[in-house]
């Protein structure tokens, strides 16, 4: 129990669809992040939010749309997505420019 | 363009023996170094970390080797356990910095 709670762990969607993934800390921390991880491949960060504001965007497709209502929430809507978007989502928190960041479990997406 | 990179996708150890793991990094600008540990089904987690100052950190059976001029820096594992088989990942950041650049990461498999 990382204090990085993810949902839904598995998520399996048509390319019209449009669902959201949720990722919630319980640490108290002032960042969250998104990262996507393919195979094989390094983590690569999405975005970044820090006291609620969003200081990343890693030149994220717009089918992506992050949302962070409080600094504990963090949410990554996704619409129209392509299967070559199937990865692992993680999400993940921090205190301040730490570097060590706290990881929750993920939520492995495929996209039909 | 990938500015840390872990050039072994896999490493096999005997239980008992020491694990070497490697990373290099191309950015100058990183001062910080993380190496992250991962099961399958989980997010990963904090294993240890070092500053640009220093250029050995050590931690338990852990152990991390900072050569900046040669900008590589090494994790080993010693005695490496049967629990120590996981992805490894090699992580840097700039100071004042909430991106972290991950390697792809290096399977460890430890035969019993």
């Amino acid at each position: 129990e990382t204090g990085v709670t993810q949902t839904p762990r598995h998520l399996v969607m048509g390319m019209t669809n449009k669902k959201s993934l949720k990722c919630e800390q319980h640490l108290g921390h002032n960042a969250m992040y998104w990262y996507k991880q393919s195979a094989k491949k390094p983590l690569e960060l999405m975005f970044v939010y820090n006291f609620k504001e969003q200081t990343e965007n890693n030149s994220v497709p717009s089918r992506f749309s992050p949302e962070c209502p409080n600094s504990s929430h963090l949410f990554l809507h996704l619409h129209t997505l392509q299967p070559e978007d199937s990865a692992l989502y993680l999400c993940a928190s921090s205190q301040d420019n730490t570097g060590e960041l706290f990881f929750g479990e993920g939520s492995r997406l495929t996209v039909l | 363009d990938q500015q840390v990179k872990q050039n072994s996708p896999s490493l096999s150890v005997q239980e008992g023996r020491i694990s070497i793991l490697n990373c290099d990094y191309t950015n100058s600008m990183f001062d910080y170094f993380l190496w992250y540990k991962k099961y399958p089904a989980e997010g990963p987690t904090f294993l240890i970390s070092i500053s640009s100052i220093k250029d050995k950190n050590e931690d338990g059976r852990f152990t991390v080797f900072l050569n900046k001029s040669a900008k590589h820096l090494s994790l080993h594992i010693v005695p490496s356990q049967p629990g120590d088989s996981a992805v490894y990942f090699c992580a840097a950041s700039g100071s004042n910095d909430y991106k972290l650049s991950f390697g792809a990461g290096t399977t460890v498999t430890v035969r019993a």
